[in-house]
């Protein structure tokens, strides 16, 4: 299974642009890196899925570079609602019965 | 509404007694998933099912725990004799074939005294 690294937690503020770095060293050819939300109290939610380059949809982008030994979520112009925990998972979505979740980056958002 | 239900949303017990949680997938996805939290900590994997077929099981999952989702569709996540440490939220998830994406249901809330 590849190990993901986050950092623990990660401070901004209000109409920044926030990043957040994932380290997958040991990714496998058919894994895809994919990224979750957390609020208190409520379960994780799908942000964005990606395998190389760039991805971006309504909320993020995703930028993965040749080696794909790590990832970088983007959140353009953070609101206070974007505080929460964020959460890389890598694996073969074809075969993801190996679905974990490491600690995740609690991002606190300031105004 | 269709997203991943969860039953019962709250749980308080006493120690030693037997609890079971439901979950109701979304009905077009056959991968469903169950996870512990604990505060501050990431959703632990507890167990996965393809359809009606358990294919794996954490070690956290002691022989207390057991998990069944008959006919592919709902699943039951039974813990017997709980223990103070199984307090936690109960997370279940669920997963389309084609995409992994899964879908969490807000979970269950299991206090145990």
């Amino acid at each position: 299974l590849a190990k993901t690294t986050q950092p623990i937690s990660m401070d901004s503020y209000e109409g920044q642009e926030v990043n957040i770095t994932c380290s997958h060293n040991n990714i496998a050819t058919n894994d895809y890196i994919t990224w979750y939300q957390q609020f208190p109290s409520q379960g994780p939610r799908f942000i964005i899925q990606g395998y190389k380059t760039k991805v971006t949809n309504e909320v993020a982008s995703l930028f993965i570079p040749a080696d794909r030994k790590s990832s970088t979520l983007s959140l353009p112009r953070v609101s206070l609602s974007d505080t929460a925990v964020y959460y890389c998972l890598v694996g073969d979505r074809n075969n993801n019965n190996d679905m974990r979740f490491g600690a995740g980056t609690r991002l606190t958002v300031k105004p | 509404d269709t997203g991943v239900s969860q039953d019962p949303r709250h749980k308080i017990t006493k120690r030693g007694q037997n609890v079971t949680f439901r979950c109701d997938p979304i009905s077009e996805h056959n991968r469903l998933y169950w996870y512990r939290q604990t505060l501050g900590q990431g959703p632990e994997f507890l167990t996965y099912f393809q359809n009606e077929a358990q294919l794996e099981k954490s070690r956290l999952l002691s022989d207390r725990f057991s998990a069944e989702r008959p006919k592919g569709s709902f699943s039951t996540l039974e813990i017997q004799r709980t223990e103070q440490g199984d307090s936690a939220m109960y997370l279940c998830a669920s997963s389309p074939t084609e995409t992994g994406e899964l879908f969490f249901g807000e979970g269950s809330r299991l206090t145990v005294l």
